[in-house]
């Protein structure tokens, strides 16, 4: 696609309640990075893919926390028994592997807990 | 681990002065740097980037930054701020290591252009 495209945009949840969060990278992107960020914050890595292979998951911040991409495309990333700390902006950001690439970032989704 | 401090969360310029934002970094290698821009409810575009050569590099939107190596600084500079330019600035570096591009951001300075 021409983007990185994130479905949906807002997601009010109530607690407790599982969502799932999706993102379509741009077509050909091998690197996938999913980002948290808080109101007023800068975004903060979660976890990266290189295909399907999810390399590095050190900034989950708990075992309620899951990704995935399973194709090597379309990403998902779950939470469960979701708690009012969970509230911000999830981003999305596609890369080639060229070191030093641009990430290029989706419109995020707007997760609210209440 | 790599790390960006910017200062100031709010900064306000007048139409047209200069637009100057200070991020310095930590870094154990050789730093990528970055500066993202974000508009209300939208992601984050990239405004210019540091791999390596030239320290003075130039950017879409009349923005340009230097790499300091001495200093550990990458501050993004617009000589004539713009209405348009009110939004928020994020700093960035690299750190991740091979094919992993992940970023370590600075907290971000909301702008605020004064007509």
């Amino acid at each position: 696609g021409a983007g990185v495209s994130q479905s949906p945009r807002y997601k009010v949840a109530k607690r407790g309640q599982d969502v799932a969060l999706r993102c379509d990278p741009i077509s050909g992107h091998v690197s996938l990075f999913w980002y948290q960020q808080a109101l007023g914050q800068g975004p903060e890595f979660l976890t990266y893919f290189q295909n399907e292979a999810q390399l590095d998951k050190s900034g989950l911040p708990s075992d309620r926390f899951f990704a995935e991409r399973p194709e090597g495309s379309v990403s998902t990333l779950k939470i469960q028994r979701t708690q009012q700390e969970d509230s911000a902006v999830y981003l999305c950001a596609s890369t080639s592997q060229a070191r030093g690439a641009e990430a290029f970032f989706g419109q995020g989704t707007r997760l609210t807990v209440v | 681990a790599q790390s960006v401090t910017q200062l100031g969360s709010h900064v306000s310029v007048s139409e047209g002065a200069l637009v100057l934002l200070r991020c310095n970094y930590s870094s154990s290698v050789p730093p990528y740097l970055f500066w993202y821009v974000q508009y209300p409810n939208q992601g984050l575009q990239l405004l210019l980037k540091y791999t390596t050569g030239a320290t003075l590099v130039k950017g879409i939107n009349g923005f340009e930054a230097e790499f300091k190596k001495s200093e550990t600084s990458f501050h993004l500079t617009k000589p004539s701020a713009h209405m348009s330019d009110a939004a928020e600035y994020f700093c960035a570096v690299r750190e991740g290591n091979y094919g992993n591009n992940r970023l370590a951001f600075g907290k971000g300075n909301q702008v605020v252009v004064i007509p």
